[in-house]
């Protein structure tokens, strides 16, 4: 069974630092992975998706990619108290009936002033 | 961008009882809509997906005779919620692809129906 991996925190972060999130994934097929930023009764929003190794910044947000490890990375640096939300890596799978992406169980963020 | 409308945001139902929740693309065509249910403090779990003019697949442990899937359009997918129970309490949301949007796939989610089964 293809699988998505994330530790499901509570993950605490001091304002202003760097908020490290982690993922490893199963299929070794799988070319594009995204994070999801989820508040509390509210659904999905995409932050960042990456399909190259290495890095990819967008403002505050740096996803980094290493298909060899199987492994993906969101950075969001000067982290403020809005950023405090469940963060959902995602990952692509290809089969028979279509290609769709599947979620890991969520790492929750909680950035204290 | 892309948006997806998903309706209704709430429902309450009786148990035993039908309930019937839409989703759609505004401004795009979704050849390819997902469904996902979400528990309490869980992830997202794929239910199905659905294919304009053809069947749903569904994903293992999911039963389609109780959860219908029905892609009539490109712009709109339904998902009913047969002889309900309280166990089918979730958060159900769709996702939308939109084959334009290119190399990050399209994947457009609505805001998703809270349903709770009395």
């Amino acid at each position: 069974q293809k699988e998505v991996e994330q530790n499901s925190g509570p993950l605490s972060v001091p304002e202003g630092a760097i908020a490290s999130l982690n993922c490893t994934y199963s299929d070794r097929g799988s070319q594009s992975f995204f994070w999801y930023r989820q508040y509390s009764g509210k659904s999905p929003e995409l932050i960042m998706f990456i399909y190259s190794n290495g890095d990819k910044e967008d403002g505050r947000f740096t996803a980094q990619l290493n298909k060899a490890s199987q492994y993906v990375s969101l950075l969001i640096r000067d982290s403020q108290p809005s950023d405090s939300a469940t963060y959902l890596c995602a990952v692509n799978i290809d089969d028979s009936s279509a290609s769709k992406i599947i979620f890991g169980s969520g790492t929750r963020l909680s950035i204290r002033p | 961008g892309a948006v997806v409308s998903q309706h209704p945001s709430w429902v309450i139902c009786k148990s035993g009882t039908s309930v019937k929740i839409e989703c759609r693309s505004l401004d795009f065509q979704a050849t390819t809509m997902f469904w996902y249910r979400q528990f309490p403090k869980q992830s997202l779990m794929l239910m199905a997906t659905s294919n304009e003019g053809s069947k749903a697949t569904y994903e293992q442990g999911v039963e389609k005779d109780k959860f219908l899937i029905n892609h009539a359009s490109l712009t709109l997918s339904t998902l009913t919620v047969t002889s309900a129970h309280p166990e089918d309490s979730s958060f159900y949301i769709c996702s939308a692809r939109d084959p334009s949007q290119g190399d990050n796939y399209g994947y457009t989610f609505g805001s998703g129906t809270r349903l709770t089964v009395v």
